[in-house]
């Protein structure tokens, strides 16, 4: 059983690029979400995306978006790069969308982003 | 806003010692709290988690505890083993929230061999 896969696992751009990432959530997970780690910070919210649709945001700016897929696998997309976008972005899933509370998130191994 | 503190920030251990992270926070209506470990550059993986009803949960050597009321949770590693070494950390989730998880900095473990 594939646990949560995400591409590319590194990325070296530039300011003002724009840059996709991607993620393959946990077999029988259909909730995925996005986190953004700063070197020897813990993981800070971005969004979630539940049924194809943005259902919780972080405090993030409009140039972080995203989207989920029928397959339940998601995008993470960031315009206008700045320095401070340099982090590890980690997804992670897990199935419903946590109302009942008792759901485990699986991670994945993130995706490590540069910005020159 | 949710805060959480892990304390102490790094610890450093000979193996074979048994050692307990501690983790605070500020709101204590949370509905689940999540431990998990991270290797340098790594992701994240679950160790244990304890849901709403529960007050502990053990897997192997971990035992992790959580007391609502106070806003603490304690992970304890027994028989530490250098293959320990990373960091943790512990994420509290609340209610209506959609599984968004809180992290604090974690605390950052090196096992001595």
């Amino acid at each position: 059983d594939a646990g949560v896969t995400q591409s590319p696992t590194h990325l070296i751009k530039t300011r003002g690029q724009q840059v996709t990432l991607r993620c393959s959530p946990k077999s029988g997970h259909d909730t995925v979400s996005w986190y953004q780690q700063a070197l020897g910070q813990g993981p800070q919210f971005i969004f979630q995306y539940y049924e194809e649709e943005e259902r919780q945001r972080g405090n993030f700016p409009d140039r972080f978006s995203g989207h989920q897929f029928p397959n339940y696998s998601s995008e993470l997309n960031v315009n206008a790069l700045l320095l401070g976008d340099s982090a590890l972005y980690l997804c992670a899933s897990s199935w419903g969308t946590g109302w009942s509370g008792d759901n485990e998130q699986f991670f994945g191994p993130g995706t490590r982003l540069t910005v020159l | 806003k949710q805060e959480v503190t892990q304390i102490p920030a790094a610890l450093s251990v000979p193996e074979g010692e048994n050692l307990v992270l501690n983790c605070s926070f500020t709101d204590s209506a949370i509905y689940n709290l999540q431990w998990f470990r991270q290797d340098p550059g790594k992701g994240l993986t679950s160790l244990l988690l304890i849901q709403s009803s529960q007050r502990e949960q053990t897997s192997g050597r971990l035992n992790a505890s959580l007391d609502k009321s106070s806003g603490r949770s304690t992970l304890y590693i027994a028989a530490s083993q250098p293959g320990d070494s990373a960091t943790y950390l512990c994420a509290p989730e609340y209610p209506n929230t959609g599984n968004q998880f809180y992290f604090g900095t974690g605390t950052s473990l090196t096992v001595i061999p």
